[in-house]
């Protein structure tokens, strides 16, 4: 089946720093990815919709200048958490819609990130 | 109010025993249901799709009410490995993306 393969699985950073969180799709192609921010006893929250070769389209309340994402191939899409502060410390899932016959949600293993 | 809406739990019961849990959701366009297991620091998973018609897989059986915008999902036989949060999710028509409930925790117990 459709493989999403998501890194670092984890990352401890200090505040004022940038960690990028890398999200592939394996054998398949995804035009979009999803990029979800899950805390502790909560669901997931979708952040951003990434497009391949586009600008991501941001839920309200996210801030773009933040979470930077890019998407610049059909299989590799990049959230960047900058100026990481303690309140992103959080589990970070990306997902990728296999668009193919088979179709489908697929979700990365996810990152747990802490900012000391 | 929340697009989809899940009781948190948890719910505790033995094993071998059957439980339901239910979802509704608020938006009247919505198109597709799912049901996803995620277990405790890990991804979610998808267990089943939810059909009109009702579906069922295994244990499973997967109830879609869109007269009442209600899903459920019904395990029986529960198995100690069933233990974990169970997401109502829902695509909405003309959004790629998927909407999630809260989830609900499941434990079986010995």
């Amino acid at each position: 089946g459709a493989v999403v393969s998501q890194h670092p699985s984890r990352v401890i950073c200090k505040s004022g720093t940038s960690v990028k969180i890398e999200c592939r799709s394996l054998d398949f192609q995804a035009t979009t990815m999803f990029w979800y921010r899950q805390f502790p006893k909560q669901s997931l929250m979708l952040m951003a919709t990434s497009n391949e070769g586009s600008k991501a389209t941001y839920e309200q309340g996210v801030e773009k200048d933040k979470f930077l994402i890019n998407h610049a191939s059909l299989t590799l899409s990049t959230l960047t958490v900058t100026s990481a502060h303690p309140e992103d410390s959080s589990f970070y899932i990306c997902s990728a819609r296999d668009e193919g016959p088979q179709g489908g949600y697929t979700f990365g293993s996810g990152t747990r990130l802490t900012v000391v | 109010r929340k697009e989809v809406e899940q009781d948190p739990g948890p719910f505790n019961v033995p094993e071998g025993a059957t439980v339901a849990f239910n979802c509704t959701y608020s938006n009247s366009a919505s198109q597709s249901f799912f049901w996803y297991r995620q277990d405790c620091r890990k991804e979610p998973k998808l267990l089943m799709s939810v059909y009109s018609s009702g579906n069922e897989d295994g244990r499973f059986t997967a109830q879609l009410n869109r007269a009442s915008q209600y899903i459920s999902l019904l395990i029986r036989d529960s198995k100690l490995s069933d233990s974990a949060t169970y997401l109502c999710v829902v695509n909405i028509r003309g959004f790629q993306k998927l909407v999630f409930g809260t989830g609900t925790r499941l434990l079986v117990s010995p």
